[in-house]
């Protein structure tokens, strides 16, 4: 079984540019998320899909980042423009979505923004 | 406030001496916790769940509500268990993951 797919695995752009990252769940996977993860910290969640719905994005810095996942699969997550504090690792990882509390997070491998 | 808190971001065994990963929460409803692990360039995966009770590559977790407590337990560390270890509660409003700011472990020959 094929995991989560994120691309790119690295960026360094300059504050105040736009950055892109991918996406792909394990297929079959209704849940997905994106979390941020700052150096000497857990993740923290930006957004959590449910299909091609959005279930919470209430950290989800909305005057920069946005998130979609239009048909419910692949999803993509935006910073316009970036700040030095962006600077992270971004996960995805997508669950089954049978909401239970005792549910299992996928990971991807992650991608690592530096912002100069 | 919800919180998880992993009270050691650097813990430092021998190999073959007993490991303990401390982690306590704060959290009014029922918790679902769980142990996250990372290995060096490797992906984030989940170690272990407390409902399962099982022992999983010799680890194992007791929660304990009276504490606020769900450390993690290994009565004899290898160097392979050297890693980032993540303790994460699930919400039972949404079950999303509120997670611990980690702690490596490291085993030492």
């Amino acid at each position: 079984e094929a995991g989560v797919a994120q691309s790119p695995r690295y960026k360094i752009i300059e504050k105040r540019q736009s950055v892109a990252f991918w996406c792909n769940p394990i297929s079959g996977h209704a849940t997905l998320y994106w979390y941020q993860q700052i150096l000497g910290q857990g993740p923290k969640l930006l957004i959590q899909f449910q299909n091609n719905g959005v279930v919470d994005d209430s950290q989800l810095p909305k005057d920069r980042f946005s998130a979609e996942r239009l048909k419910g699969v692949d999803s993509t997550l935006k910073i316009q423009p970036a700040k030095l504090e962006d600077s992270a690792v971004y996960l995805c990882a997508s669950s089954l979505g049978q909401w239970t509390g005792q549910e299992t997070q996928y990971f991807g491998p992650g991608t690592r923004l530096l912002v100069l | 406030a919800q919180r998880v808190t992993q009270p050691e971001k650097l813990l430092s065994v021998f190999k073959g001496a007993p490991v303990e990963l401390k982690c306590n929460y704060s959290y009014s409803g029922s918790p679902e916790l769980f142990w996250y692990v990372q290995y060096s360039r490797q992906r984030l995966q989940l170690l272990l769940r407390h409902i399962s009770r099982e022992s999983i590559k010799g680890f194992t977790a007791d929660l304990n509500k009276g504490e606020t407590s769900f450390h993690l337990k290994k009565p004899f560390a290898q160097e392979e268990d050297s890693a980032m270890y993540y303790c994460a509660l699930s919400k039972d409003s949404n079950y999303q993951l509120i997670w611990g700011a980690g702690t490596k472990l490291i085993i030492k020959p």
